[in-house]
């Protein structure tokens, strides 16, 4: 089955330095690759997703990047902010029969930004 | 807005007790899922639902059941609780069945097992 590795799993930075957290899967058939944010005492929530026909997508401070050769997508986090702190995880869809996809999920990175 | 609630945010059972969660979702999502969250392990999937009365084993369904009767309601039974149940619990649910679509994910359920 699909198996998703995510690294580093803590990450501490100097507020408006940059971070990049990558994930790698294993199931070649997987086609969506969501990425979600995590804050104390909440559910995750969804910051960006990318599809396999597209090799990167960007949304202000965030961005994604999808190399499906490689098997690997990153997070990439610009001018961080204290409000970055959370822990974030990644995630890959698989098929499931004929019940459509779900998502196996990554083990999270925690991250800091440090002011 | 998409809502997932869950019926408590904290629980506190002695092992061998029945316990229940509820999620409820009012976005009229076909599809509904519970995961377990422990450090380290990310998000697993328990159990699954992409219709009323249907369900699925997910990745790490033992000790677990679940029951939907009603599309908006996504109920998680441990039968018997075990100190190893401690954990927190995310229900969450998407639109549709065959396309891959967002999760929506609710507040969460930290169940201590005693």
């Amino acid at each position: 089955g699909e198996n998703v590795e995510q690294h580093p799993s803590t990450l501490s930075v100097q507020e408006g330095d940059s971070a990049v957290i990558k994930c790698t899967y294993s199931d070649s058939a997987s086609n969506y690759f969501p990425w979600y944010k995590q804050e104390l005492g909440k559910g995750p929530q969804l910051i960006i997703d990318i599809r396999s026909n597209v090799g990167e997508k960007k949304d202000q401070r965030i961005a994604v990047t999808l190399n499906k050769t490689a098997k690997h997508f990153s997070l990439h986090i610009t001018e961080t902010q204290p409000e970055d702190s959370a822990v974030y995880f990644c995630a890959a869809t698989v098929f499931r029969d004929n019940y459509g996809q779900n998502f196996v999920f990554g083990p999270g990175t925690r991250l800091s930004v440090l002011p | 807005d998409v809502k997932v609630t869950q019926s408590s945010r904290y629980l506190v059972k002695r092992t061998g007790e029945k316990v229940f969660l509820e999620c409820v979702q009012d976005m009229d999502h076909e599809n509904m899922f519970w995961y377990r969250q422990d450090p380290g392990l990310g998000l697993r999937l328990i159990y699954f639902s992409y219709d009323v009365k249907m369900k699925e084993k997910g990745d790490i369904p033992e000790g677990y059941s679940v029951s939907r009767e009603k599309k908006e309601r996504f109920s998680l039974i441990l039968e018997s609780a075990s100190t190893n149940q401690t954990s927190m619990y995310l229900c969450a649910s998407t639109l549709g069945q065959r396309i891959a679509d967002t999760q929506y994910f609710g507040p969460g359920t930290r169940l201590t097992v005693l």
